[in-house]
């Protein structure tokens, strides 16, 4: 069946530190794959997405490519921020309409 | 502009109430849909309305009845919830685009305490 897997969390760095979390999937097909961010009280925003295989997604200084070798769409920032703190889900969506999500993956940033 | 409103930010209720959830869009997104949030957890869908009609219902019980009255409105009606139903509450939409994926646009959501 279809699924999502992310790096278990939380993860913590400290500012201005390199940060990837992984995401991995198992899909038929050939699915849309998006990050959210969801900060604390908050709903869900999308923070990027890719399409097709080696689509690069990028937004705010996080990057993602869409590696259809590998299924991965791992989550990249060169130096995170105090603000980048918050749950990030990696989901795709494989034409149903509806969203398959990760896990989520707490990340905490300490100054 | 990519806003999804909903309201009320925050709901307490009884289990004997009945209350309603409302969430609205102005993108021309044709396609709405509400999910479940329980803490530390993914979304979980409950329902999509895909032109008004409701498309996908994820085995919900029937103390959830979802409404659509327009392209921009959707509803939640709640009624005799339990305490397990409190959660986060998040709508979103999305343009309805045949055969492709197109992208979810969430709400802020409504969090929900059932006494």
């Amino acid at each position: 069946g279809n699924s999502v897997t992310q790096m278990e969390g939380p993860v913590t760095l400290s500012e201005e530190a390199f940060l990837t979390i992984n995401c991995t999937y198992t899909a038929t097909g050939y699915p849309s794959l998006f990050w959210y961010v969801q900060y604390p009280g908050e709903g869900l925003q999308l923070l990027l997405k890719a399409t097709k295989a080696d689509d690069k997604g990028s937004n705010k200084g996080f990057e993602a490519t869409y590696r259809k070798e590998t299924t991965s769409f791992h989550l990249e920032k060169g130096s995170v921020q105090v603000s980048d703190s918050a749950v990030y889900f990696c989901a795709m969506d494989t034409g149903r309409r509806a969203l398959t999500f990760g896990s989520g993956t707490r990340l905490q940033v300490q100054p | 502009d990519t806003e999804v409103t909903q309201t009320p930010k925050h709901l307490v209720m009884g289990m004997t109430n009945k209350k309603s959830l409302k969430c609205e869009q102005h993108m021309g997104h044709r396609a709405m849909y509400w999910y479940k949030q329980k803490a530390k957890k993914p979304p979980e869908l409950m329902f999509v309305y895909s032109y008004e009609k409701l498309s996908i219902n994820e085995s919900v019980p029937s103390r959830f009845s979802p409404e659509c009255p327009n392209s921009s409105l959707l509803n939640l009606h709640l009624h005799a919830l339990q305490p397990e139903d409190s959660a986060l509450y998040l709508c979103a939409s999305s343009q309805e685009e045949a055969g492709t994926q197109a992208t979810q646009y969430f709400g802020p959501g409504t969090r929900l305490l059932v006494l």
